[in-house]
């Protein structure tokens, strides 16, 4: 089945050590994202990417940062995290182009902790 | 201003019953999509339902309808014959046309809990 993996689901760093997420996705979509989402709270988008061109939110802290070097990956880097760093990290696809009937397809997430 | 409103942040049902989800927006934009996704507490979002907002008739998928009042401004999620594995996170979202790019813009959230 077509889908979007995450790996790991789980995540524990230290304080300050740098870490990187993946997502990889099998639906041949444009369009990739990440969101950060806090318990009980909206998912936020840190950045998205159609095809190479990368779109960073104005509010996306520089510590964040992303690669996507095919169609099918995507990573999150996060240079030197913090407590308040601790979260969800979603990814999604969408198909490119401008139809607002495209919905997003998620990932199962990344839980990160850090210590 | 907030794009998109939900106003419950918990909300508790009768297994069997139906559930009323309540969603309000806010755009400018003549064309734009609705979404509503749920989320189990393993985390994964999953989509649901879609309303475009030329779309006449209200969308509906199996026992998910979306009473979309488009002078209102509210796109509110129905399930029917609620089940336990119903309970999750339902979030609203939407997608502008001429303004959003290709971004989704999500509500807060409602927490559903399904009684036995």
């Amino acid at each position: 089945d077509a889908m979007v993996i995450q790996n790991p689901r789980y995540q524990v760093t230290q304080f300050g050590k740098p870490v990187t997420l993946s997502c990889s996705q099998t639906l041949n979509h444009n369009v990739m994202y990440w969101y950060q989402q806090k318990s009980s709270q909206a998912p936020k988008l840190l950045f998205h990417y159609y095809d190479k061109d990368f779109n960073n939110e104005a509010d996306t802290p520089d510590n964040f940062q992303s690669r996507r070097p095919n169609t099918s990956f995507c990573f999150l880097d996060i240079r030197s995290p913090g407590l308040g760093d601790a979260a969800m990290y979603l990814c999604a696809t969408s198909r490119g182009g401008t139809s607002v009937s495209n919905e997003q397809f998620f990932g199962p997430g990344t839980r990160l902790t850090v210590l | 201003a907030q794009k998109i409103t939900q106003t419950q942040p918990g909300m508790f049902v009768q297994e069997k019953e139906a559930v009323t989800l309540d969603c309000t927006y806010d755009t400018s934009d003549q064309s734009y999509g609705l979404f509503w996704y749920k989320q189990p507490s393993s985390g994964e979002m999953i989509f649901l339902i879609y309303q475009g907002s030329y779309d006449e008739q209200n969308a509906t998928e199996g026992r998910y309808s979306l009473n979309f009042q488009k002078a209102r401004k509210s796109a509110n999620l129905v399930i029917s014959a609620s089940q336990l594995g119903d309970s999750a996170m339902y979030f609203c979202a939407m997608r502008e046309g001429n303004t959003g790019g290709f971004k989704t813009i999500f509500g807060a959230g409602t927490r559903l809990f399904v009684k036995a």
